[in-house]
């Protein structure tokens, strides 16, 4: 089973951007719809978008396109890019994965436990 | 497309069944549905895939069904460890919208 850790900032002023990595342990990096989800606090679920070992992208027309994502198959690593941060945008943030390669039907099996990122002048 | 989970709040007690409802605002036509299981401070947990596959580790008192527009997820003989808040999600048509949400508490 895929392994994710994450790192980056926990606490950026309105209008900043952020950036937030996950790294990939212990199965191959490619075929996988590498996700990105947030949870407000004190609120639902929300997800932010996606991407796979090629590059290919989706994301979330809620977030008004400040939303990046990109991989880096050379250290196993994808990343996130949110910009123009308000309030709003505090949450948890979890990176995660299908069970399998290309089967995001099958859910997100695979979490890192979540980065609290505060957005606060 | 927009899932709208019901109750908000289901108050039960241990022993008890639990049936949870997740409506689509549209026909998954591949009924591609997703339940999780969220605790305070920790990732989800799947437990359904394709509606009514259950994930490996998930107890057989975990059940879903449905198709089209209309997804629950029963637990039968609830236990102590399953009150929760439940989550579905759709994976039919970007972007993969989640419902907001049952909280399933201890009565």
């Amino acid at each position: 089973q895929v392994q994710l850790q994450q790192w980056g900032a926990g606490l950026l002023k309105p209008s900043e951007t952020l950036s937030l990595t996950c790294a990939v342990y212990g199965e191959p990096f490619g075929g996988y719809y590498w996700t990105w989800i947030r949870q407000p606090p004190g609120k639902g679920l929300e997800w932010i978008g996606e991407i796979n070992h090629t590059g290919s992208t989706k994301s979330n027309p809620s977030l008004g396109g400040r939303v990046t994502i990109s991989v880096d198959m050379s250290v196993n690593q994808f990343s996130l890019k949110l910009s123009s941060l308000t309030a709003a945008d505090t949450a948890v943030y979890f990176c995660a994965s299908p069970a399998k390669p290309g089967r995001r039907r099958n859910g997100l099996l695979s979490w890192d436990q979540g980065t609290l990122v505060t957005v606060s002048s | 497309i927009v899932l709208t989970q019901s109750p908000g709040t289901l108050s039960l007690s241990p022993g008890e069944g639990a049936t949870l409802s997740c409506r689509a605002s549209q026909s998954l036509t591949s009924n591609y549905l997703v339940w999780y299981q969220k605790k305070p401070g920790q990732a989800p947990r799947l437990l359904i895939y394709d509606a009514f596959t259950r994930a490996t580790g998930t107890p057989d008192r975990f059940s879903g069904r449905g198709s089209g527009t209309d997804f629950t997820l029963t637990i039968s003989r609830l236990e102590p460890d399953d009150f929760a808040v439940y989550y579905c999600q759709q994976f039919d048509y970007p972007p993969y919208t989640f419902g907001q949400g049952t909280n399933l508490e201890i009565k």
